[in-house]
């Protein structure tokens, strides 16, 4: 098994700020993603990485995968109470692992 | 994406019943899975659904405990037996097609075994 380690656990920031998650392993991954999950809900897909120094934008969060496609991290620009969430890193091909999660709150 | 969807939503069961969860797909998916997300943790693969054939188990999860059908390529079942409190958990499908990297998740049944 792949293991994910995500940091930090909790974030808790005021609205506008900026902040990051990241997302890191010993084992080389074939593609990570990031979801974000709210409470009662079942995760929403973010984004996939698959290359070796990818970076993606989705409005205001940026994501980049590593050169050596073992970490991650998700930058959240002028943060927004709807941002608030559970955000988790998976990695592998059809069977994902998941990191532990970071509960991101963004205070208005 | 596909549109997926759970039930029941959530249940309140009595150790050492049996509970069946149902997820279905809007469209003809390649690829279910099964996920558990105990409370306050991450989420854990459990199987992955085999049209026509038996399920692939994870290490630690047994088909006696957890077994799984799926007739079609838009249905699949999990059934959660024999449960104890141990079993409380948000239980999730997802589906993935052909060769793409992506997964999408249904909204998760919430079951708590008293």
């Amino acid at each position: 098994t792949q293991l994910l380690e995500q940091s930090p656990q909790f974030l808790s920031i005021q609205e506008g700020e900026n902040l990051t998650v990241y997302c890191n392993s010993s084992s080389v991954f074939s593609s990570l993603q990031w979801y974000r999950q709210e409470p009662g809900e079942g995760p929403v897909l973010l984004v996939t990485v698959v290359t070796g120094g990818e970076v993606k934008k989705l409005k205001r969060l940026t994501f980049q995968f590593g050169d050596a496609r073992k970490d991650s991290s998700l930058h959240i620009t002028a943060a927004q109470p709807g941002d608030t969430g559970l955000y988790l890193c998976a990695g592998g091909h059809y069977k994902l692992s998941f990191g532990a999660g970071t509960t991101v709150t963004v205070r208005a | 994406s596909a549109v997926i969807s759970q039930k029941p939503s959530r249940d309140i069961c009595q150790r050492g019943t049996s509970l069946t969860i149902q997820c279905q797909v809007d469209s003809q998916v390649t690829m279910m899975f099964w996920y558990r997300q105990q409370p306050g943790q991450s989420l854990t693969l459990i199987a992955t659904a085999n049209q026509g054939s038996e399920a692939t188990y994870e290490s630690g999860f047994v088909i006696d405990k957890f077994p799984i059908s799926r007739p079609n390529l838009t249905f699949s079942t999990l059934t959660v037996s024999n449960m104890s409190p141990e079993d409380s958990s948000i239980y999730l499908c997802s589906v993935g097609q052909g060769s793409s990297y992506e997964q999408y998740f249904g909204p998760g049944t919430r079951l708590t075994v008293t």
